[in-house]
């Protein structure tokens, strides 16, 4: 079955620091799909990002930028020079081609930024 | 455009009551997802639906939960009788399904806050 560990529970950082939230997933399949949500303090769900498993180019969106490594199951979310507004729960998930549509979702990354 | 809505935001109800939540997906969207968000067990799928049937199920937790989707643009999960652990927040979403359901992206709703007194 797919898993997806965010092993940083929660993570403090000072405004303009930059800072990298880890996830690692586990599948079987060799089609799957990755995501980046954001949820903050309001409560609704962001979505971030999506990537295949068949392109691990690295993408980058302004102060955003995400490492997709195969070789290690990672999936790595950076916020460069992060702002107070960054501050917000980030949740990783996969989904798996072969599952029925289950999109698993890691425990989530507590980010505060404080000013 | 109008994202994924849902009503009511907040619901305080107490234990036996009949809750009903209510999801309009994405116009155009072809399938819509019931998630479940506690601190306990984190984010999970309660149900989703493909051009309004349902297709699997497998994550609601038991019979006192059941959901429909009458037509494309409305849906509803049903809890009854509610219960103090169903205290949670549900979220639903929405994926146009173009390239497959996991393919694409699912986009949620603000959730609905529900305590159960």
């Amino acid at each position: 079955a797919q898993k997806v560990t965010q092993a940083q529970t929660e993570i403090s950082v000072v405004e303009k620091e930059d800072v990298t939230l880890d996830c690692v997933y586990e599948t079987r399949d060799t089609t799957y799909y990755l995501f980046w949500y954001k949820q903050p303090p309001s409560g609704e769900l962001v979505f971030l990002i999506r990537r295949n498993s068949f392109d691990e180019q690295n993408e980058i969106s302004g102060r955003y930028s995400w490492n997709f490594q195969k070789s290690t199951s990672s999936f790595n979310f950076t916020i460069t020079a992060s702002q107070v507004v960054d501050s917000a729960v980030y949740f990783c998930a996969l989904s798996e081609r072969g599952n029925n549509n289950d999109m698993r979702f890691g425990a989530g990354t507590r980010l505060t930024v404080k000013p | 455009d109008a994202g994924v809505i849902q009503s009511p935001r907040h619901e305080v109800t107490e234990m036996g009551q009949e809750v009903t939540l209510r999801c309009k997906p994405i116009s155009g969207h072809d399938y819509l997802f019931w998630y479940r968000q506690t601190m306990m067990r984190g984010l999970e799928l309660l149900i989703y639906f493909n051009n309004n049937v349902p297709i699997d199920d497998s994550g609601m937790p038991e019979d006192r939960f059941s959901a429909k989707m009458p037509n494309a643009s409305f849906s509803t999960l049903k809890i009854q009788p509610s219960e103090p652990r169903d205290s949670a927040v549900y979220f639903c979403a929405s994926s146009s399904g173009l390239a497959g359901p996991r393919e694409d992206t699912q986009y949620f709703g603000p959730g609905t806050r529900l305590t159960v007194l």
